[in-house]
């Protein structure tokens, strides 16, 4: 299947600090989600973008869906340690089918 | 609302062994079941969509025969890894949809751990 590509793969961070993330596929896609996944776990969903340009906050979340229809960005403002996980970054285009993103682990620093 | 399980969440088995993971929607009846296998600190591969009633659709590469998916109602998706080797070895995921939900709405499983030995 199709696989996303998520940048940075890793990230080392102070807690208070904001955290960005982005994916980018070289295909388009309809809808764009993000998930936080946790050791051992399954993924859960934070934010779902179905509209190119569109822009979506979940506290202190927000996700963007990009202009072309090939990205999306995820910001995390002034994190906390409970933040700490995988995020992954999933896409559709049509019919039931989404594919994720290679992920993001998220460490934050007390 | 929306809970999913599965079942085991960790099993051990010999080579050469078949193993069944279940997949239940507890509170919801789920249309569309996904699988996804994922290996240590990687993304999440979609492995096959299971739709209530009808046969199962794999993705490329995805052996059907080896892994035999069976939707037999609208709460409960089956896994088999029928002649498990230790390459199949890994983190299977299952993700329910909710019958007239969101298009984009999944709720996952909290995983198993499939060790072969």
């Amino acid at each position: 299947g199709q696989q996303l590509n998520q940048s940075p793969q890793s990230m080392f961070i102070q807690e208070g600090e904001d955290v960005s993330m982005n994916c980018t596929s070289s295909s388009i896609f309809n809808t764009w989600l993000w998930y936080k996944q946790d050791p051992g776990e399954g993924p859960v969903l934070l934010i779902a973008l179905y509209k190119a340009g569109e822009l979506t906050s979940n506290g202190r979340l927000t996700a963007q869906f990009g202009i072309t229809r090939k990205d999306s960005f995820l910001n995390i403002s002034a994190s906390i340690p409970s933040d700490v996980g995988i995020y992954f970054c999933a896409g559709r285009y049509t019919g039931n089918q989404f594919y994720f993103g290679t992920g993001t682990s998220l460490t934050v620093i007390p | 609302g929306a809970v999913v399980s599965q079942h085991p969440s960790r099993v051990i088995c010999k080579s050469g062994t078949s193993v069944k993971i279940e997949c239940r929607s507890l509170d919801f009846q789920a249309t569309t079941m996904f699988w996804y296998r994922q290996f240590p600190k990687k993304s999440l591969m979609l492995m096959a969509t299971s739709n209530e009633g009808s046969k199962a659709t794999y993705e490329q590469g995805v052996e059907k025969d080896k892994f035999l998916i069976n939707h037999a109602s609208l709460t409960l998706s089956t896994l088999t890894v029928t002649s498990a080797h230790p390459e199949d070895s890994s983190f299977y995921i299952c993700s329910a949809r909710r019958g007239g939900g969101p298009s984009w709405e999944q709720y996952f499983g909290p995983g198993t751990r499939l060790t072969v030995t």
